[in-house]
């Protein structure tokens, strides 16, 4: 079955402090995966991407993840994180479906940032 | 930015009654798609549109139908409000080529409350 999974539904960090999500899926076939950000009551923004190639992936807002195919993983990472992370963040894996594609989420994990 | 508007933003509505909610995008993008999100569920696709008047269910489609009459609306129906789709509604659009149609992008979201 395809699912995505985030086995962390909080995380608190302190401001400075480096950060890593977690993020395992279940595809058979070659995946295409996301990270998205949801502040409070806003909609996702795309974070990072990634299709091929190099499994260490760059986004925006100094954020990085790495595809590890062995391990069925696609984590999320930031050195160093500032108050303004704090928000609700989305793993998902493009797959095969119908006429198109579609998006399965993650639960999700909440992030907290104290000062 | 990818040029999706929802409206409305917020409804409260009464159980049994039919609601509709629009999403416009101003890009001509093929695909669109129309998510809910739930907490613990992330996520879950409703239905989506690969092109005028060419829809599909997707996960959790009892009780939502949906029209694409022009390539820049995508309209989505709760036939008889019920209680269970209270829930925040996301639109998506995604580009035709490739591996590009996993690569989404959202609306602001509609706040549904069914009462």
């Amino acid at each position: 079955a395809q699912s995505v999974t985030q086995p962390d539904i909080h995380i608190t960090v302190s401001e400075g402090a480096s950060l890593e999500l977690r993020c395992n899926y279940s595809y058979g076939a070659t995946p295409y995966l996301f990270w998205y950000v949801q502040s409070p009551g806003q909609g996702l923004q795309l974070l990072l991407k990634y299709f091929s190639g190099d499994t260490l992936v760059q986004g925006i807002k100094g954020f990085e993840a790495e595809f590890k195919r062995s391990q069925s993983s696609f984590n999320l990472r930031k050195p160093s994180v500032h108050w303004s992370d704090a928000a609700e963040y989305f793993c998902a894996v493009g797959v095969i479906y119908n006429q198109g594609g579609k998006l399965i989420f993650g639960q999700g994990t909440e992030l907290s940032v104290k000062p | 930015d990818a040029g999706i508007t929802q409206s409305p933003r917020h409804k409260v509505t009464e159980t049994g009654t039919p609601v509709t909610l629009r999403c416009h995008q101003t890009e001509n993008h093929r695909y669109m798609y129309w998510y809910r999100q739930d907490p613990g569920h992330g996520l879950r696709l409703i239905h989506y549109s690969y092109g005028v008047k060419d829809t599909d269910k997707g996960e959790v489609s009892d009780g939502y139908s949906v029209s694409r009459s022009k390539t820049e609306d995508f309209l989505l129906t709760l036939e008889s409000a019920t209680s269970s789709q209270t829930s925040v509604y996301f639109c998506a659009i995604s580009r035709v080529a490739g591996v590009s149609r996993y690569e989404q992008y959202f609306g602001p979201g509609t706040r549904l409350t069914v009462t």
